[in-house]
């Protein structure tokens, strides 16, 4: 079963508004978590991560939050900008697995409308 | 909800040894998987396309001699490092198109650890 969740495949929102994506996950195990966006025809490009140690952290524009009682992170964009359209992995680990194996969740489209 | 898996999770190898990494779709026919290899900043690089039944498609820089990639059937790809050598020790991650899904949406396996020593 899908371990990391994405529910929202897609979302829209208009320019200089706040995007939010969220993700789920079900393994109390994961210690860490990242976002990616991923251009068409493109890998996907990491954005920002946190540790669970943390429930928030803040790089210019992005900010993840990590609530780790409900298993839920989510990804805030303010402003959100038309570059920012693209689609937008979230990924777990259990970073004391030395493996270090990811789980993504299957993506959320997000379109920002000038 | 669909899964991908990945075999082997991690794999430690000597210098010049072939190794080869499956890529499975456990509850969907995939007639497109992808192969991605993980560099500094945890970025993901595509290295290529797989159609189930034909070549693969491999993006510029991406040797196919080396890294062999096979689609054989639609739930199962493999990717072969031939020969690998220290630089090839990488995370590589496979994620995998639901052909049913009628969507975009791509599911990403756990990836696999490879050092060659």
């Amino acid at each position: 079963d899908q371990q990391v969740k994405q529910n929202s495949p897609s979302l829209s929102v208009q320019e200089g508004r706040i995007s939010i994506l969220n993700c789920d996950y079900t393994n109390s195990m994961f210690d860490y978590f990242l976002w990616y966006k991923k251009y068409p025809a493109e890998g996907p490009t990491f954005l920002i991560s946190i540790s669970s140690i943390k429930d928030k952290n803040e790089d210019g524009r992005f900010t993840v939050f990590l609530n780790k009682s409900a298993k839920h992170l989510s990804l805030h964009i303010v402003p959100s900008q038309p570059g920012d359209s693209a689609v937008y992995f979230c990924a777990a680990s259990d970073s004391r697995n030395t493996g270090n194996q990811f789980y993504f969740g299957t993506g959320t489209s997000l379109t920002v409308i000038p | 909800g669909a899964v991908v898996s990945q075999h082997p999770s991690r794999v430690i190898c000597k210098s010049g040894t072939s190794v080869k990494i499956e890529c499975r779709s456990l509850d969907f026919q995939a007639t497109t998987m992808f192969w991605y290899r993980q560099f500094p900043k945890q970025s993901l690089m595509l290295m290529a396309t797989s159609n189930e039944g034909s070549k693969a498609t491999y993006e510029q820089g991406v040797e196919k001699d080396k890294f062999l990639i096979n689609h054989a059937s639609l739930t199962l790809s493999t990717l072969t490092v031939a020969s690998a050598h220290p630089e090839d020790s990488s995370f590589y991650i496979c994620s995998a198109r639901d052909a049913g899904a009628g969507t975009d949406t791509q599911y990403f396996g756990p990836g696999t650890r490879l050092t060659v020593l």
